[in-house]
C-alpha cells in the first residue's frame, strides 16, 4: 500500500506565526514518530505514538511544540510562535508494534522567516 | 543511554568499487536491532539494510552487507560496485528491543560517489 505521507512539503512562515505539520502513517501502523533534522545534521527524535497509549513527549524542545494522534491515524505535529531556530526539516515516522524497522515519509520542510 | 557514532562525516568512491562505511554504539542490553538508512537530496529516509542482534549471520541486500562485531559494537556497512544512485547521507540507527520508542540515530556519513 501507500507509504507514509506528509503534508506540506515545504513551509515558509513568519517568525511569531504558529504551523501545523501533518502526517498520515501506513496503514496499519500503530507506532507514529516525529523527528526533527536540522540542516546537515542527524535525526532528534521529538515524540512517539503507540496505540492508545499516553505518547512519549520526551523529546518536545518546549512548550510550543505540541502533537496529536487522531483516532490511531493521522497526526498532527503543532509549533506555536515559531522561532527562527525551528526551521528544520520534520520527519515522520510509523511502524508496526514491536516491529525493528521505522518507514519514514519525505518530511516537511519548515522555513521561519 | 545508547548511543550511536559514525567516526566519518564524509566517504568518497570510485563507481564500481566498494566503500566501507563504519558505526559503533553503545549499549547494555543484549537484543536489539541495528539498521542504515539512506537519505539521499529528496530527504526520503529509505531503509537499506537490518540486523538483528541475536542473529550471528551478517545481512545482506544485493550489493550492501554489512560487518556485524557484537562484542566490539560495530556494525560496518559495504557497498559493492557502487553507483553514481548511491550518493547520499548514511545513517547507523540503533533500536531496543524492549522500548519500542528507543531508537537512536547517528550523526550520518555523506556519501560522495565519483564517476
Amino acid at each position: 500500500g501507500a507509504g507514509v505521507s506528509q503534508s506540506p512539503s515545504n513551509k515558509v512562515t513568519e517568525k511569531g506565526k504558529d504551523v501545523e505539520l501533518r502526517c498520515d502513517p501506513i496503514s496499519g501502523h500503530t507506532a507514529l514518530y516525529w523527528y526533527r533534522q536540522s540542516l546537515g545534521q542527524g535525526l532528534e527524535f521529538l515524540i512517539y505514538f503507540q496505540g492508545n497509549s499516553a505518547p512519549d513527549k520526551s523529546g518536545l524542545p518546549s512548550d510550543r511544540f505540541s502533537a496529536e494522534r487522531t483516532g490511531g491515524s493521522v497526526s498532527t505535529l503543532t509549533i506555536q510562535r515559531t522561532q527562527q531556530e525551528d526551521s528544520a526539516v520534520y520527519l515522520c515516522a510509523s511502524s508496526l508494534p514491536w516491529a525493528g524497522e521505522q518507514y519514514f515519509g519525505p518530511g516537511t520542510r519548515l522555513t521561519v522567516t | 543511554a545508547q548511543t550511536v557514532t559514525q567516526s566519518q562525516p564524509e566517504m568518497s568512491v570510485q563507481e564500481a568499487e566498494t566503500v566501507t562505511l563504519s558505526c559503533t554504539y553503545d549499549t547494555s542490553e543484549s537484543d536489539y536491532y541495528l539498521f542504515w538508512y539512506k537519505q539521499p537530496p529528496s530527504r526520503q529516509m529509505i531503509l537499506v539494510i537490518r540486523q538483528e542482534a541475536y542473529k550471528q549471520q551478517n545481512a545482506t541486500e544485493n550489493r550492501f552487507s554489512v560487518n556485524f562485531q557484537k562484542a566490539a559494537k560495530s556494525f560496518s556497512l559495504k557497498i559493492s560496485d557502487s553507483q553514481l544512485g548511491d550518493a547520499a547521507m548514511y545513517f547507523c540507527a540503533y533500536r531496543s528491543l524492549y522500548n519500542n520508542n528507543d531508537m537512536r540515530f547517528g550523526a550520518g556519513t555523506r556519501l560522495t560517489v565519483k564517476p
